[in-house]
């Protein structure tokens, strides 16, 4: 079964500090795509960063960044200067490329910014 | 671009009745349509899928009978409730895609529904 799983539920970083946020999942498929997207308390989902599985190199959007480890099937987001608009409900999401195309989502984690 | 609406975004209804939530991609064509289900504080759970002019695929679980999905039109899909109870209070969200980049999915604002 393909699975993503977030270990950290809530997590709390302060003003201007960097934040790393968890994420692995399991697949034996080999094309698929990982996804972070946001939601804040309006409770619009928002893609942050995507990450195709065949690239190498770690997706970027600007104080967003990935660290994605195909063989440890791990896929992690890093938060850099982090600012009170990034407070919000993280979740970490699986998709399949030409297989139904149905999107997997972590249960998420809750991050909270100290001002 | 890449917007999706959905209308209402906040709809109480009497149990036993029946409501309809409408999803419209304002400037792309959607081929195909998610709808979803999140509880407070959980995951989005997916319930269908709705492609163009064919039947939802519906997730294991989740009753066709009771969430019916019809996917008229390239820019519209509609979720009805049927015979509505308070367990089906809950936060609905869809999400359309493109045809050409299914991994292109863009997500409306939910609708919050309760059931009184």
């Amino acid at each position: 079964a393909q699975t993503v799983t977030q270990s950290q539920p809530e997590m709390s970083v302060q003003e201007a500090e960097t934040v790393t946020l968890s994420c692995t999942y399991d697949t034996s498929e080999s094309d698929y795509y990982l996804f972070w997207y946001k939601q804040p308390p309006s409770r619009q989902m928002i893609l942050v960063i995507r990450q195709e599985a065949y690239k190498q190199q770690n997706a970027t959007e600007n104080r967003f960044s990935v660290n994605f480890q195909k063989a440890a099937k791990s896929f992690s987001l890093k938060i850099s200067d982090s600012q009170l608009g990034d407070a919000a409900m993280y979740f970490c999401a699986l998709l399949f490329m030409n297989r139904d195309d149905k999107i997997i989502f972590g249960k998420g984690t809750r991050l909270h910014i100290l001002p | 671009g890449a917007v999706v609406s959905q209308h209402p975004s906040w709809v109480i209804c009497k149990s036993g009745t029946s409501v309809k939530i409408e999803c419209r991609s304002l400037d792309f064509q959607a081929t195909t349509m998610f709808w979803y289900r999140q509880f407070p504080k959980q995951s989005l759970m997916l319930m269908a899928t709705s492609n163009e002019g064919s039947k939802a695929t519906y997730e294991q679980g989740v009753e066709k009978d009771k969430f019916l999905i019809n996917h008229a039109s390239l820019t519209l899909s509609t979720l009805t409730v049927t015979s509505a109870h308070p367990e089906d209070s809950s936060f609905y969200i869809c999400s359309a895609a493109t045809g050409g980049s299914l991994y292109e999915q863009y997500f409306g604002p939910g609708t919050r529904l309760t059931v009184t």
